[in-house]
């Protein structure tokens, strides 16, 4: 079976800093882009950014850049979303999601999302 | 940035009914869009991609349609199961961007 798992839900504290993960299985990890989304209590999904995990090749939505980092490891089949500064505006359902194309970057939907993270940030 | 607007926000409808939700792109996206439907406390599911085309294993009831700025999803006979929100996103080739609309939620009448 195709899936994405995601890391266990999180409470921090304002200024910490945090690393959630989501795992593939079923498929060739290293060839599908992995994105991460966003979506706030009540709110809209949000595009946040998104790896190749095959040359961790990354890009980020301008809302975005500079505030998390995306990174991979293709040799234990695992993407991540990292905060080195958390704030209470950052609490919200992080979602991972697979690009349904393989290889060489070209817009498509997501076909297979991970289950969701909730991070809560609250001193 | 493309904005994507969504209406109505919510619909009331009963089982049975055929419903038709509306995603509107404030520029051109040819048919780089895609419809998801996202239960309470699930994820969201990819329904349609390239605007027309049913992802794996969605039932012949949702059917997408349209291209450019103007796009529609029906469900033909609304089931129980479909009482969720659903989101329309588009996806350009480069530079990276998706962009959801704000949903549309169904809702039992």
């Amino acid at each position: 079976e195709v899936q994405l798992v995601q890391s266990g839900a999180e409470v921090k504290e304002p200024g910490e800093s945090l690393k959630i993960s989501c795992e593939g299985s079923g498929y060739m990890f290293s060839t599908y882009w992995i994105a991460w989304v966003r979506q706030m209590p009540g709110e809209r999904l949000e595009w946040m950014g998104i790896i190749y995990p095959g040359d961790s090749d990354t890009r980020y939505s301008p809302s975005f850049e500079g505030q998390v980092t995306i990174s991979a490891d293709k040799s234990i089949n695992t993407a991540y979303l990292q905060w080195s500064g958390l704030k209470a505006s950052d609490t919200a359902m992080y979602f991972c999601a697979r690009q349904k194309t393989t290889g060489a970057y070209r817009g498509d939907s997501f076909d297979i999302w991970g289950q969701g993270t909730m991070v809560t940030v609250s001193s | 940035e493309i904005v994507m607007t969504q209406s109505p926000a919510t619909l009331s409808v009963s089982p049975g009914e055929r419903v038709t939700l509306s995603c509107r792109a404030s520029q051109r996206v040819s048919s780089n869009l895609a419809w998801y439907q996202q239960r309470p406390g699930q994820a969201p599911s990819l329904l349609i991609y390239g605007a027309s085309t049913r992802a794996t294993g969605v039932p012949v009831r949702f059917s997408g349609s349209g291209s450019g700025t103007e796009f529609t999803l029906t469900i033909s006979s609304l089931q129980s199961e479909d009482f969720a929100v659903y989101y329309c996103q588009q996806y350009n080739n480069w530079p990276p961007r998706y962009t959801f609309g704000q949903g549309t939620k169904l809702e039992i009448k």
